[in-house]
């Protein structure tokens, strides 16, 4: 059973508009999530991340919200641009460092 | 700084042949490593979690196994490919300490079982 979903497995933005990635979790012992980006055929690079004791982190265009009371998290993106295409993790972990990973969603940046 | 190796990028193996993919990290030294696999269509499962040499932990079982002989090396083996083993092999390092750290993918290795 997957412990971390990704619900929409692609999203399409225009260039210059706000990308909403969103993220799903299970396990109320995760304390610590984290955002990849993937091109095809290399490994993710890792690109933000959040602690349980916040609920928003921001660096430059990239921001994690997290709502712990849902259990979901998302990243915003803004302004997008056509080099932001590519497959976005979300990754999650309880106290340990052993991540699980949702099934990843795929953004087109349109020019 | 650190790098993470992977090789061979690619790989087409008939089913019931070994494999043997190899793992190594430079510049850092007593890492957390990992082996993930990607699915066609999936996200990223973890396979394998080592925390120092010779400590394997196993997260799904499976017709796969992993080895840690040196700090830095970390090995994805099968005594006998199955066609289901075919996807994106990918190793990862995280530095130890408190809280926690971010992983560090390596290029991969796109593994066929034909």
């Amino acid at each position: 059973d997957q412990q971390v979903k990704q619900n929409s497995p692609s999203l399409s933005v225009q260039e210059g508009r706000i990308s909403i990635l969103n993220c799903d979790y299970t396990n109320s012992m995760f304390d610590y999530f984290l955002w990849y980006k993937k091109y095809p055929a290399e490994g993710p690079t890792f690109l933000i991340s959040i602690s349980s004791i916040k609920d928003k982190n921001e660096d430059g265009r990239f921001t994690v919200f997290l709502n712990k009371s849902a259990k979901h998290l998302s990243l915003h993106i803004v302004p997008s641009q056509p080099g932001d295409s590519a497959v976005y993790f979300c990754a999650a972990s309880a106290w340990v460092n052993k991540f699980y990973f949702g099934s990843g969603t795929k953004l087109n940046v349109k020019p | 700084s650190q790098t993470i190796h992977q090789w061979p990028a690619t790989l087409v193996q008939p089913v019931g042949s070994p494999l043997s993919l190899e793992c190594t990290v430079e510049g850092t030294s007593n890492p957390n490593l990992y082996w993930y696999r990607q699915a066609a269509g999936r996200g990223l499962q973890l396979l394998f979690y080592s925390v120092g040499i010779g400590q394997i932990s196993s997260e799904v079982p499976q017709n796969l196994s992993a080895s840690r002989p040196q700090d830095r090396q970390f090995i994805l083996s099968s005594k006998k490919l199955l066609l289901s083993d075919s996807g994106f092999y990918l190793c990862a390092w995280s530095m130890k300490g408190v809280g926690r750290n971010e992983q560090f993918f390596g290029p991969g290795t796109r593994l066929t079982v034909l």
